[in-house]
This record gives C-alpha cells, structure tokens and sequence, in this order.
C-alpha cells in the first residue's frame, strides 16, 4: 500500500498570504494524484486531479504541481472561504489512499 | 448535476449489523465505478470498497473484507454497503463516492453528503 505523508499536519496563516502545502508518496505514483479540500462540517470536495488539473468551478488561485513522490498545492492569496483541511490522495496504485491532511487554520 | 444521497446509519452494538444506501442521480449510473470512503471522527479520510459500474468487480479494504459487501442495483441507481460483525473502529461517517476513473484506478469528483455509522455497546 503506497503511504501517503502530509506536511506540515497545521499550517497558520493569515489571508490574503500564499500557502504551499506539501504531499509525499512512498513510491513513485506518476501524476496520479488529487487533493481535496474538507471544510468543517461539510463533505469532501475535489480541488485537483492528475497532478495538476483544476476541477469544475474550483477558483484559479489553487494550483497543484510536482510528479513521482513530491506533490505540493498552492494557493496564491488565501480566502476566508479556504480555512479548512487538505488531503491528498493517490490513484496510480490500488488501493487508493489518502494522506492524513493539512489543517489551514486562520493565524 | 450528480447528487448522491447516502442513509442507513445508525447506532448498534458491536457484532450487529447495517446497511448503507446512496441513491443517485444526475449520472449514467451504470457507467460509472462506485466507492464509499470513510472518516472517523476527528480523523481523515480512508478508502472502504469499490465496484465497477456492472457489479462484476468488488474491492475492499483489508480492515473490513470479510465483513462488508458493496453492491449495486443499476436499475433503481442505488450503491448499497452492507456491513456485518461491526466493531468500534468501524464508527465514522459513509460517504458514497462518484469513481473517475484514470488507467482503471480513481480519484472521487462527486461525494454523498455522508450517513453516520457508530458502534457502541
């Protein structure tokens, strides 16, 4: 099973700031990789897929990059709205795993 | 627009049973692979079981195979998981999730609003 590590667990941040979050598979999973923004209380939401791929109605401030086994999210002036937590999660390999996320806490 | 809604949680007793249900719409329901994923409280996210679009194929995670059934019935658009010796760590919210499929594996664009299974004597 491919291990999924997230760094850093909380990050603090004050809006309007850029916010760069980390993803590290534990072998190679391509670009076979997307992230998800959970804010609290409320269902999962896909932000990005294939590496680097914005989904439907995701705004152009969050962008993903990287390939293999380091992944990061950017996003280039936090939001209110973006206060939440962060997961990434590979599909190269079965099964598909998540990491264990990144809390966006306002500072 | 995909809209899935998840039922069936509960409280029981550990070594009980439950069955989820997520009812869809807005989708060729058949054409696409299902999922649940769960998430305990407090905790992140994990992969449960999967099952291709015909029901021919069925996936599960080591931590309930054995004891979960995914199934499906294409032709009322319903994804069910049927869950048997039910333990503690089983307690977590359901999500039902729409399977994108890349090279036959998946990331989830669309996700139930969740139904919340807890198990506790």
């Amino acid at each position: 099973e491919i291990v999924m590590t997230q760094s850093p667990a909380t990050l603090s941040v004050s809006p309007g700031e850029r916010v760069t979050l980390s993803c590290r598979a534990s072998q190679s999973v391509f670009s076979s990789l997307a992230w998800y923004q959970q804010k609290p209380g409320q269902v999962p939401r896909l932000l990005i897929y294939t590496t680097s791929i914005r989904a439907t109605d995701i705004p152009g401030r969050f962008s993903g990059s990287g390939s293999a086994t380091e992944f990061t999210l950017t996003i280039s002036s936090l939001q209110s709205e973006d206060f939440a937590v962060y997961y990434c999660q590979q599909y190269q390999y079965w099964p598909p795993t998540f990491g264990g996320g990144t809390k966006v806490e306002i500072k | 627009e995909v809209h899935l809604l998840d039922s069936g949680g509960g409280l029981v007793q550990p070594g009980e049973s439950l069955r989820l249900s997520c009812a869809a719409s807005g989708l060729p329901f058949s054409l696409y692979a299902m999922t649940w994923v769960r998430q305990a409280p407090g905790k992140g996210l994990e992969w449960v079981s999967s099952i291709s679009g015909s029901g021919a194929n069925t996936y599960y995670g080591d931590s309930v195979k054995g004891r979960f059934t995914i199934s499906r019935d294409n032709s009322k658009d319903t994804l069910f998981l049927q869950m048997n010796s039910l333990r503690a760590e089983d307690t977590a919210i359901y999500y039902c999730t729409k399977c994108v499929a890349e090279g036959g594996h998946c990331y989830f664009d669309s996700w139930g609003q969740g139904t919340l299974v807890t198990v506790s004597s």
